[in-house]
């Protein structure tokens, strides 16, 4: 009963340098979110995608990508890691009008 | 744009007790979903309990029950018979009924049971 994996749960960056959060799910949802969590600021939307091969803006977008490439994975890229951007990752799927399903979340950290 | 407020960022309460966290929203929708959800420390976000917005009644999940005010746009949890367990961070959050829309996030209210 695997629900929403993320891989890694931990990482350490130098500024400057890039990697991919994964996220899977085996639930065939057809909705993913990435969120941010960050102290006295709730969970904040990165991206999301409505299906296979979309991928839309939401709150903070800036310095993150993301792909789509198959309906159960849903990858958060970083180009060019900023101190700004350590904070605790998060993903998300949800079918139709249901609850979202939370990974178990990802703790970044940028020096 | 949807907004959603969490007045409270921490409260306390005695074990066996009944405390109740507010929410309010913003939106001009009048279709929509609400929910809360709980992160112990374990940082798992789990859900607790959700409403749709055309029903009426309110909903429970055991201990746990909302109180819905569409007009006053208002959505508060109440947990009964609290429990150490249910120490946690409780975040309120925000859906419309149009496809492929996200959650929209408080800022969360931070719990403590106190034994």
């Amino acid at each position: 009963n695997a629900g929403v994996t993320q891989t890694p749960k931990f990482r350490v960056l130098k500024t400057g340098q890039s990697m991919t959060l994964l996220c899977a799910q085996d639930m065939n949802h057809e909705y993913m979110y990435w969120y941010r969590q960050d102290p006295g600021m709730g969970l904040r939307l990165i991206h999301y995608s409505v299906g296979e091969g979309t991928t839309a803006k939401g709150e903070v977008p800036d310095g993150y990508n993301v792909s789509r490439l198959k309906k159960q994975n849903f990858l958060l890229g970083l180009e060019s890691a900023a101190p700004s951007q350590t904070s605790v990752y998060f993903c998300a799927s949800r079918r139709g009008y249901t609850e979202a399903f939370f990974g178990q979340g990802t703790r970044l950290t940028v020096v | 744009a949807q907004t959603v407020t969490q007045s409270q960022p921490e409260m306390s309460v005695q074990e066996a007790e009944t405390v109740t966290l507010s929410c309010t929203y913003d939106t001009s929708e009048s279709n929509y979903y609400l929910f809360w959800y709980k992160q112990p420390p374990s940082r798992q976000m789990i859900l607790v309990i959700r409403q749709e917005a055309y029903k009426q009644q309110n909903a429970t999940e055991n201990r746990f029950s909302v109180n819905f005010q569409k007009a006053a746009k208002s959505f508060s949890l109440k947990i009964s018979d609290s429990q150490l367990g249910d120490t946690a961070m409780y975040f309120c959050a925000f859906m419309r009924a149009s496809s492929g829309d996200k959650l929209t996030f408080g800022t969360g209210t931070r719990l403590a049971v106190r034994p």
